[in-house]
């Protein structure tokens, strides 16, 4: 069954430090994988998404995530985080076409100042 | 940067009525789907749609729910007759090969 799993409900970090986001995934096929950030209130937008190749993918905001299909795994990074990355971030897999995409649950970021 | 767009932002209904809410997809994509977020959980998938049919869809999208793309360019959610517990934001996504973008939602509170 697909399934994604964000083990960290919340983390807080003090900005300028490092992030990284855990994200595992269990999927079938190869799988389409995605980050989501959600502001408070607003909708989701796509950080960055892996689909082949290069298994370090950039996306937006400074953001970027590794596959290692050895463990399952799509972890988000950011080398140093500012106050307006506090958000909450999804993870996310799916196929190619019109196979749906599975969220996590979630990680709240919250930054210190 | 095209995007999807969601009306209503926020649409308060009562007990027993039908919505319909409406999503524009971004252009050329084929891909649509709904999803649901009831307040502080996470993103529940409810139905896919693609080449005017749907293409599947979650326990969750039982009788009650329905889509259209009813003139190839808007995509509508409906709910025929709102319980308490379909309080949610609701978001409409499209697919291309780039990935899926999200609109804005629709927040529902269903009174």
């Amino acid at each position: 069954a697909q399934s994604v799993t964000q083990p960290d409900i919340h983390i807080t970090v003090s900005e300028g430090a490092s992030l990284e986001l855990r994200c595992n995934y269990s999927y079938g096929a190869t799988p389409y994988l995605f980050w989501y950030v959600q502001s408070p209130g607003q909708g989701l937008q796509l950080l960055l998404k892996y689909f082949s190749g290069d298994t370090l993918v950039q996306g937006i905001k400074g953001f970027e995530a590794e596959f290692k299909r050895s463990q399952s795994s799509f972890n988000l990074r950011k080398p140093s985080v500012h106050w307006s990355d506090a958000a909450e971030y999804f993870c996310a897999v799916g196929g190619n076409r019109d196979d749906k995409i599975i969220f996590g649950k979630g990680t709240r970021l919250h930054i210190l100042p | 940067e095209p995007e999807v767009t969601q009306t209503p932002s926020h649409q308060v209904t009562q007990m027993g009525q039908e919505v319909i809410l409406r999503c524009v997809p971004i252009s050329n994509h084929l891909y649509f789907y709904w999803y649901r977020q009831i307040l502080g959980q996470k993103v529940e998938f409810l139905v896919s749609f693609y080449n005017n049919e749907i293409s599947e869809k979650s326990e969750i999208f039982d009788d009650q729910f329905s889509v259209e793309r009813p003139d190839g360019s808007n995509f509508t959610l409906k709910i025929r007759s709102t319980k308490l517990e379909d309080s949610a934001m609701y978001f409409c996504a499209s697919r291309d090969s780039r990935g899926a973008f999200f609109g804005q939602g629709t927040r529902l509170t269903v009174v």
